[in-house]
């Protein structure tokens, strides 16, 4: 089975604060993707990569950064967390073969005070 | 680009009935069709899809239907059971795109009363 781990389940952070969110897969895809989900709106993407060190913005990259330096590995990163960056954060990966078969984590509740 | 919208928010139904939710894409070159099912404190999971050249995919008790023309496509859900109570998004994608992209609908939150 594929397996998507997100770091934490649950995170609170300070208005202002640093915060990284990590990702691993464990089934070598090539792609992968950071989401947040909000009520109403449904999953809007934030970045994606398919490849180590490639990136790409998605509908909402405003405020968040990313980083892939290993294959399986893929960090979102809020340089200063603001109040509405709160939400549940999804990542997910896809094989290069069937990119469009996305398999996603449990999913981080950040809640920014 | 591509933007779905997806109905309704909220369903309710009693054990044994039918539940359909439908949603709709803007982009005439989107070519398939995905639905995921998310239950509580999980991440979201593929349940069924569909690809433009075909009108209606079945796989037990859930179905999925396009139209094309419409630009319309709906989920089918027959002999509900409370196990099928979760959120569930609809998607829409190009797969001639490089890496995959998915646009979601807003999601509907299905509850199954027993």
């Amino acid at each position: 089975d594929v397996k998507v781990t997100q770091s934490s389940r649950y995170l609170v952070k300070r208005t202002g604060e640093k915060v990284f969110l990590e990702c691993v897969q464990d089934m070598d895809h090539e792609n992968m993707f950071w989401y947040r989900q909000d009520p109403g709106l449904g999953l809007r993407l934030i970045y994606f990569s398919y490849d180590v060190k490639m990136k790409e913005k998605g509908d909402i990259p405003e405020g968040y950064s990313v980083s892939r330096e290993k294959k399986e590995r893929f960090s979102l990163i809020l340089e200063s967390a603001s109040t509405n960056q709160t939400s549940m954060y999804l990542c997910a990966s896809s094989p290069l073969e069937t990119k469009n078969i996305q398999y996603f984590g449990a999913g981080t509740r950040l809640s920014v005070l | 680009g591509e933007n779905v919208e997806q109905h309704p928010s909220t369903l309710s139904v009693q054990e044994g009935d039918s539940a359909v939710i439908k949603c709709t894409y803007s982009d005439s070159a989107s070519n398939y069709f995905p639905w995921y099912k998310q239950e509580l404190g999980k991440g979201p999971q593929l349940i069924i899809d569909i690809r433009s050249n075909v009108g209606e995919k079945k796989d037990q008790r859930i179905a999925v239907t396009l139209n094309k023309t419409a630009k319309h496509f709906s989920l089918h859900i027959t002999e509900t059971q409370p196990e099928d109570s979760a959120v569930y998004f609809c998607a829409a994608s190009t797969t001639g795109t490089s890496y995959g992209k998915l646009t979601f609908g807003q999601g509907t939150i299905l509850t199954v009363h027993p």
